[in-house]
């Protein structure tokens, strides 16, 4: 059975530039979320996606969003890139969206430059 | 505010030892706890779980304690293996409802270093 998918693997931008990142989920898991692991902090949670609307998000700017196709699959997008967002992106699946195990994809590097 | 916190950043284990590690959480709410692994550059992989309905679950060289009333828990790994050096993250989780629904809020991790 195939894992949770990221691409890009990596990604090098500018300040102020947008960035589009992609995930595919454990098949037949509905729930996607996005974590952000910046240099020296542990996982912050970004957004949980289940059945294509957006169920919870944490302490982020709106300048990050995404979505959720009918296919399960996420798109997260961040705008107006800082220098701050450079981070590890990982997206991870699950059955459902509590009291389930979250089961990681290997994550998009992100730099700003 | 750290809801979820491991207070050792490393913990330095000899091969067929027993390496313990601990983590500490503040919300009442949370009622089920994860640990990951994580090495450099990769996702997080899930090891083993735990609600808060139990106190103990065990899943091979891998064992969870969880002691409710001091809000602690803690991984027991026994025998320690050097394929076992990695970053451990435990997380944790609420019921549905509020606004920790659906999400895992994790500790800063610990290195555990297993020496041949």
């Amino acid at each position: 059975e195939a894992g949770v998918t990221q691409s890009p693997t990596h990604l090098i931008k500018t300040r102020g530039q947008q960035v589009t990142l992609r995930c595919s989920p454990i098949s037949g898991h509905t729930s996607v979320y996005w974590y952000q692991q910046a240099l020296g902090l542990g996982l912050q949670f970004l957004l949980w996606y289940d059945e294509g609307e957006e169920r919870n998000r944490g302490n982020f700017p709106p300048r990050f969003s995404g979505r959720q196709f009918p296919n399960y699959s996420s798109e997260l997008n961040v705008n107006a890139l800082e220098l701050e967002d450079s981070a590890l992106y990982l997206c991870a699946s699950s059955l459902v969206g509590t009291n389930n195990e979250q089961f990681f994809g290997p994550g998009t590097r992100l730099t700003v430059l | 505010d750290q809801q979820v916190k491991q207070n050792s950043p490393s913990l330095s284990v000899q091969e067929g030892r027993i390496s313990i590690l601990n983590c500490d959480y503040t919300n009442s709410m949370f009622d089920y706890f994860l640990w990951y692994k994580k090495y450099p550059a990769e996702g997080p992989t899930f090891l083993i779980s735990i609600s808060s309905i139990k106190d103990k679950n065990e899943d091979g060289r891998f064992t969870v304690f969880l002691n409710k009333s001091a809000k602690h828990l803690s991984l027991h790994i026994v025998p320690s293996q050097p394929g076992d050096s990695a970053v451990y993250f435990c997380a944790a989780t609420p019921n549905a409802g509020g606004t920790s629904y659906g999400k895992l809020t994790f500790g800063q991790g610990t290195i555990l270093t297993v020496h041949p």
